[in-house]
């Protein structure tokens, strides 16, 4: 079974460029998050969506950053303008959720290195 | 504020031994918790979960053991492989959000 893809892998880019992320999650999944990693924070929450509908954004860092997903496949996460603090992994998380707890389950990760 | 956070930073096992890694969390009402495996380049990968109701879950060379009167949990892996070298993570789901903790560092050694 395909698990959670995100594209790119990596994306290296200047300071200043706008960066879209990618992120389609497991089939049947109705909730969707996205996660930044970095060496000094760890992983943290960056939105939560649920049904497609964005449920919880207050780990968004700033304006600068923002998050779609038009549909139960799609989710893309969008750094405008970024900056070099924005380097880090960011991470895609899928789940089922319902009335009995389920994990979520992550995908590979885009490496974002800004310039 | 509430958080999980990990005993040890790092863990240097012999193959073939077991291991053991730990994790205290804070969160009283916590009914939910889930440890993750993270290679390096790539995502948390699910290992096991526990349930509030359960003091210990099996699994395939895991196993977990939850104590809730000292909020303390631990994650052991039997006959460590060389594949079990990682960054394992407990995270404790409150609702929705997970808390992840620092991570230990698991190395096998040959």
């Amino acid at each position: 079974d395909a698990g959670v893809i995100q594209s790119p892998r990596h994306e290296v880019t200047e300071m200043g460029q706008e960066v879209t992320l990618r992120c389609k999650p497991i089939s049947g999944h109705n909730s969707l998050f996205w996660y930044r990693q970095t060496m000094m924070r760890g992983l943290e929450l960056l939105i939560y969506f649920n049904n497609n509908v964005p449920i919880d954004d207050s780990g968004m860092p700033e304006d600068r950053f923002s998050a779609k997903m038009p549909n139960a496949s799609f989710s893309t996460l969008k750094i405008q303008p970024s900056e070099p603090r924005d380097s880090a992994v960011y991470f895609c998380a899928s789940m089922i959720q319902g009335s009995s707890n389920q994990p979520q389950h992550f995908g590979d990760g885009t490496r974002l290195s800004i310039l | 504020g509430e958080s999980v956070g990990l005993h040890l930073p790092t863990l240097s096992v012999q193959e073939g031994d077991n291991s053991i890694i730990n994790c205290a969390y804070s969160n009283s009402a916590s009914d939910y918790f889930i440890w993750y495996k993270q290679e390096s380049g790539k995502g948390p990968q699910f290992i096991i979960d526990i349930r509030s109701n359960m003091d210990k879950r099996q699994g395939q060379r895991v196993t977990v053991l939850l104590n809730k009167t000292v909020k303390h949990l631990s994650l052991q892996i039997a006959a460590t492989q060389p594949g079990d070298s990682a960054v394992y993570f407990c995270a404790e789901n409150g609702n929705y959000k997970l808390s992840f903790g620092a991570g230990t560092t698991v190395t096998v050694r040959a």
